[in-house]
């Protein structure tokens, strides 16, 4: 089973910048996809975006288009999820998740990376 | 607000049977796209409880079972146990937004 490894938890102001990450343990296999899942406080699963690791072909849900950048390095098997001015609200536990094809299952989640945005 | 339509919440005794309703449209699971459960507990990342409408993973006791019908699926749990207190969501792919929906999660309380 492959491992999805996401980078620790982050505490953030308003307007900072961040980036998270997710690495997954078959480096050397790039072609699946990975998609970026945003849990916020006492809220449901929220799909954000996807990106394919062989291409970086990037799809986002139109609730977060424009407002975070999904990125990958297929040298390393990681995809990345960037805000360039974080607000209060993007407050939330974020999961990296990967299906077998892009209309699969689910079968492989990373732990998920908390971030904070707070004054 | 979800694509998909779960009940908020559901609950029941230990041993009974409790069925969790996921309700779509023709853009994801009325079409040919499969519906995936998930169990998500407290401080842990969501586990695949099945896939493919009616599949389960290695290790997910037989109490899960799953159908899709049309626009509709369904995840059953006969013999509650404790353990199975969390939240638990359906997720398809949605041919129009060309990515993953979810339903807003149903908390089930095993009373």
């Amino acid at each position: 089973e492959v491992q999805l490894v996401q980078s620790g938890a982050e505490v953030k102001k308003p307007g900072e910048s961040l980036t998270i990450s997710c690495k997954a343990s078959d480096f050397g296999f790039t072609n699946y996809w990975i998609g970026w899942v945003r849990q916020m406080p006492g809220r449901g699963l929220e799909w954000m975006g996807l990106i394919f690791l062989g291409d970086s072909e990037t799809r986002y849900s139109p609730s977060f288009q424009g407002q975070v950048t999904i990125s990958a390095d297929k040298s390393t098997a990681t995809a990345y999820l960037q805000w360039t001015g974080l607000k209060v609200s993007d407050t939330a536990m974020y999961f990296c998740a990967r299906p077998r094809h892009i209309s699969g299952a689910l079968d492989s989640w990373g732990q998920g990376t908390q971030v904070t945005v707070s004054s | 607000q979800p694509v998909l339509t779960q009940p908020p919440s559901m609950s029941g005794a230990p041993g009974q049977r409790v069925v969790i309703s996921c309700t779509g449209t023709s853009s994801n699971i009325g079409s040919v796209y499969d519906v995936h459960w998930y169990q998500h507990l407290p401080g842990t990342a969501p586990k695949l409880l099945i896939s493919g409408n009616v599949n389960r993973p290695l290790g997910v006791p037989d109490r899960f079972s799953a159908s899709k019908s049309d626009a509709s699926a369904s995840l059953a749990i006969t013999g509650l146990q404790a353990e199975d207190e969390g939240d638990y969501y359906c997720q398809s792919f949605d041919r129009s937004l060309g990515g993953w929906v979810f339903g807003g999660g149903t908390k089930l309380t095993v009373l």
